[in-house]
């Protein structure tokens, strides 16, 4: 089966430019994940969705990011007006649990340099 | 607010030896916890978690954890290295139901 899937693996864009990366979480996943990866920095929360639930953005850094789930199914990270501190590696997962101790499942990433 | 604190960015050590990689935990109510690995250019995967049940837990890989509520630390341990071990390891608590804080992350070397 299919894991959880991100697109594009690498960009590169300069700074001022909008970018969109896309999450296809594991299918039947009602939860699904965004978090940044920067070097020395761990993993940074940005945003989860649940179902049909509002979405729990308390993670993202400023109003420049958002994020959309249609249908419940794919993910849409957005970043307007890229800078320079915003290049890290954008994580997705998914996960088919609600509760505090299940297991998310992550896919590769999208690396974002911004020059 | 929960969080996790890792000690030691990097760490080394020779194939066969021990591995242990350190997670300490902050939270107010009795925490659930998480390891996870990630090996070059792949997502995380998890390792082992803690969720209030036996307090050593075993993991994938040979990997194991132990709870030590008086020490607040959840360290991951393996007593024999081996060179497929070479990845960056997360420990991570879950704060509420939704989300996990995740450590800076653990790099381990294994040199032959």
């Amino acid at each position: 089966g299919a894991g959880v899937s991100q697109s594009p693996s690498n960009k590169v864009t300069e700074k001022g430019k909008d970018v969109e990366l896309r999450c296809d979480p594991i299918s039947g996943h009602t939860a699904l994940y965004w978090y940044r990866q920067s070097l020395g920095q761990g993993l940074e929360f940005l945003i989860y969705f649940q179902g049909n639930s509002a979405p729990d953005k308390s993670g993202l850094p400023s109003d420049r990011f958002s994020a959309e789930r249609t249908g419940g199914s794919v993910s849409t990270l957005t970043i307007q007006r890229t800078q320079q501190e915003d290049s890290a590696v954008y994580l997705c997962a998914s996960s088919p649990w609600t509760g505090p101790t299940g297991e998310l499942f992550f896919g590769e990433g999208s690396r974002l340099t911004v020059l | 607010a929960q969080s996790v604190t890792q000690l030691g960015s990097h760490v080394s050590v020779s194939e066969g030896a021990l591995v242990l990689l350190r997670c300490n935990y902050s939270s107010s109510v009795p925490p659930y916890l998480f390891w996870y690995v990630q090996y070059p250019n792949q997502g995380l995967q998890l390792l082992l978690k803690y969720t209030s049940a036996a307090t050593l837990v075993k993991g994938i890989n040979g990997f194991e954890a132990e709870f030590k509520k008086s020490e607040t630390s959840f360290h991951l341990t393996k007593p024999s290295a081996h060179m497929s071990d070479a990845a960056e390891y997360f420990c991570a608590v879950s704060q509420g139901a939704q989300k996990l804080v995740f450590g800076q992350g653990t790099r381990l070397t294994i040199n032959p």
